[in-house]
């Protein structure tokens, strides 16, 4: 059974820092491409970035490029986000999920991130 | 605001069909196969309903159905039942800058 768990949010303050942390079982993780996607408070879904099996390609939604680092273990099967200078906007469910066949069909609980003095 | 353009809300009775649009552009809908549709229910994770424009993942209801047409990419159910009542998501590939776009969402009633 595919599993991915999700570990880190929290509240943090505006300019702070979080790394999140999402770790896989159920599927050979290096094969698999691997996305955040949050959902802020009372809005729609949004695509945060995702990286390569190799970890060779990396790519980000504008809003957080240059901020926020994806980055994985395959050794470990676990799928980071390093989120620097937080924002308010960026107050959000952050989820991981696995690129298969251009979208996402496993998905983890999600974990908040709030974002605020 | 979303690049994806989907209206804010349907509804239907049960039994009755409905259609969700989700509108872009020649830059990722229309350009692209690469059109997926999710359901989300509050405080849940998201599931895949379609991909590929019109494809079903195992175990989804053929009630369930996706197409596409020039920048527009529509996902249909039929046959209404009371558990559908949710968010709907179209989301699709992009040529340039940010990777992939969502819509802004649809809720879905269930009279």
């Amino acid at each position: 059974e595919v599993q991915l768990v999700e570990s880190g949010g929290g509240l943090v303050q505006p300019g702070g820092s979080l790394r999140l942390s999402c770790a896989a079982s159920g599927f050979t993780f290096s094969s698999y491409w691997m996305s955040w996607v949050r959902q802020a408070p009372g809005k729609g879904l949004e695509w945060v970035a995702n990286i390569k099996q190799d970890g060779s390609e990396k790519y980000y939604v504008d809003s957080v490029r240059g901020r926020f680092t994806i980055s994985r273990d395959n050794a470990k099967n676990s799928l980071d986000l390093q989120m620097n200078s937080l924002r308010g906007e960026d107050t959000a469910v952050y989820y991981c999920a696995r690129d298969d066949r251009y979208s996402w069909e496993f998905w983890g609980q999600g974990t908040l991130v709030t974002v605020s003095s | 605001q979303s690049v994806l353009t989907q209206p804010a809300s349907v509804s239907g009775s049960p039994g009755q069909s409905i259609t969700i649009s989700c509108t872009g552009t020649s830059s990722d809908v229309g350009g692209y196969n690469y059109v997926s549709w999710y359901q989300h229910h509050p405080g849940k994770a998201p599931k895949l309903m379609i991909y590929e424009v019109s494809n079903r993942p195992s175990g989804v209801s053929n009630r369930f159905s996706g197409s596409k047409s020039d920048n527009t990419a529509s996902l249909t159910i039929s046959g209404l039942q009371a558990e559908d009542e949710a968010d709907y998501y179209c989301c699709s590939f992009r040529s340039s800058g940010t990777h992939w776009v969502f819509g802004g969402g649809t809720k879905l009633t269930v009279l």
